[in-house]
């Protein structure tokens, strides 16, 4: 099994439409990050979280929210989805320390019509 | 505010040719530097690392070497493989803050047999 597993991988949807991206990890780490990837632009941070009770936004937060329900797990809710949040979006952990690599999801391709 | 600059692609090689992936970066402090690698329809992974000055990460045939006086970090490898082809991020991260990843743009490696 995946150490960091994303859910749905595919989704299409509607403008307007309501949409939670979901994010599980069994590597024990603290910190969670949401990141988005748009083509020829690398990724951009959403959100990010030390641990539960610790929730920061990142560079692009705006029309995003998110849910650290556990230690595990860490969600991503677009309230009100437009197009231009077509995207692919990551989730990431980490131990904590820059000097520690991001551990990556497979991503969810997100198609909002 | 940090970045990454990293060489423009696509990049096209025949099989066993030589790489070079150029990157440059722009930080405040001393940041770690990383290498991760994107297959087609996976999340981003490892791929080296370096976290002080004239540290080389290596991995799987791939160097880079952290050059601060000129603030780089060149991904080199000797021999490419058809297995190669993939897209390749240059990232930094520095303490205190959220830590996050700040990428470059990422570079689209094709190699042909």
């Amino acid at each position: 099994d995946a150490d960091v597993t994303q859910t749905p991988r595919n989704r299409i949807t509607k403008t307007g439409k309501r949409i939670m991206l979901e994010c599980s990890q069994t590597k024990g780490h603290d910190r969670m990050y949401w990141y988005r990837q748009d083509p020829g632009l690398g990724l951009q941070l959403i959100y990010y979280s030390f641990d539960v009770k610790d929730i920061n936004k990142g560079e692009i937060s705006d029309g995003y929210s998110v849910s650290r329900q556990a230690q595990a797990k860490f969600s991503l809710s677009l309230e009100s989805a437009i197009p231009n949040q077509t995207a692919l979006y990551f989730c990431a952990t980490s131990p904590g320390g820059a000097s520690q690599p991001q551990h990556f999801g497979d991503g969810t391709r997100l198609s909002i019509l | 505010g940090n970045s990454v600059t990293q060489m423009e692609g696509p990049v096209t090689l025949s099989e066993e040719a030589f790489l070079t992936i150029n990157c440059t970066y722009t930080a405040t402090g001393y940041p770690s530097l990383f290498w991760y690698v994107q297959y087609p329809g996976e999340g981003l992974q490892l791929l080296l690392k370096a976290t002080k000055a004239d540290d080389k990460g290596s991995n799987k045939g791939f160097e880079a070497t952290y050059r601060k006086e000129t603030t780089s970090f060149h991904l080199e490898k000797g021999s490419v493989q058809v297995s190669d082809s993939a897209v390749y991020f240059c990232a930094l991260s520095e303490w205190g803050g959220s830590e996050k990843l700040v990428f470059g743009k990422g570079t689209k490696l094709t190699v042909n047999p």
